[in-house]
């Protein structure tokens, strides 16, 4: 069956720092991935999408992911964060309009 | 505004009244997609409607909750008879008709519902 995995519920990272918040996901073909991001008392906003193709993508405020087939892996990363960077993070698989499933979420820290 | 509108923003009901939350998708979006987060919780999907048409509804409660995408007008979650539980923020998401649709949802900010 689908799914997605989120390894790791809260991460505190130093601002300035290197972040990268892991996604496992288990799916027969290559699926659509995301990355959605929720600030404190807000709706979530796409980060980033992976479709095909370049398996390095790039997204909004200076985060990036690498779909990696042989690991079923879409790591989100990015290379300095702000204190802005302070969310909820969450993976998410789809194959379509009727089948979404969601990671259950990292929650990130920042640390002055 | 061409986003996801969701209103009210914020909603306070006693024990026993009724909750109606409502959802107007983005423009040319016909797939709306309710999901429930409880405090310090992740997403959970509720319900998947397009027009006129329940298509999925697996995560809805059996009881006192409905949806409804009517052909003309908004979205509409409508909780009966709420208890404490039912106290979340409810996000509304949509995305686009046919081949165009690859998942990718498009959120409101959400409706917060206090249960007394």
């Amino acid at each position: 069956a689908q799914s997605v995995t989120q390894p790791d519920i809260h991460i505190t990272v130093s601002e300035g720092a290197s972040l990268e918040l892991r996604c496992n996901y288990s799916y027969g073909a290559t699926p659509y991935l995301f990355w959605y991001v929720q600030s404190p008392g807000q709706g979530l906003q796409l980060l980033l999408k992976y479709f095909s193709g370049d398996t390095l993508v790039q997204g909004i405020k200076g985060f990036e992911a690498e779909f990696k087939r042989s690991q079923s892996s879409f790591n989100l990363r990015k290379p300095s964060v702000h204190w802005s960077d302070a969310a909820e993070y969450f993976c998410v698989l789809s194959e379509g309009a009727s089948k979404i499933i969601f990671g259950s979420g990292t929650r990130l820290s920042i640390r002055p | 505004n061409a986003g996801v509108m969701q209103n009210p923003r914020h909603l306070v009901r006693r024990r026993g009244q009724e909750a109606r939350l409502r959802c107007s998708p983005m423009k040319g979006h016909s797939h709306v997609y309710w999901y429930r987060q409880l405090p310090e919780e992740g997403l959970k999907f509720m319900v998947y409607l397009q027009k006129e048409n329940i298509i999925d509804e697996s995560g809805m409660p059996k009881e006192r909750f409905s949806a409804e995408f009517p052909k003309e007008g908004p979205s509409i979650l409508r909780i009966q008879q709420v208890v404490r539980g039912d106290s979340a923020a409810y996000f509304c998401a949509s995305s686009p008709p046919g081949l165009q649709n690859t998942g990718e949802l498009f959120f409101g900010e959400g409706s917060r519902l206090t249960v007394l």
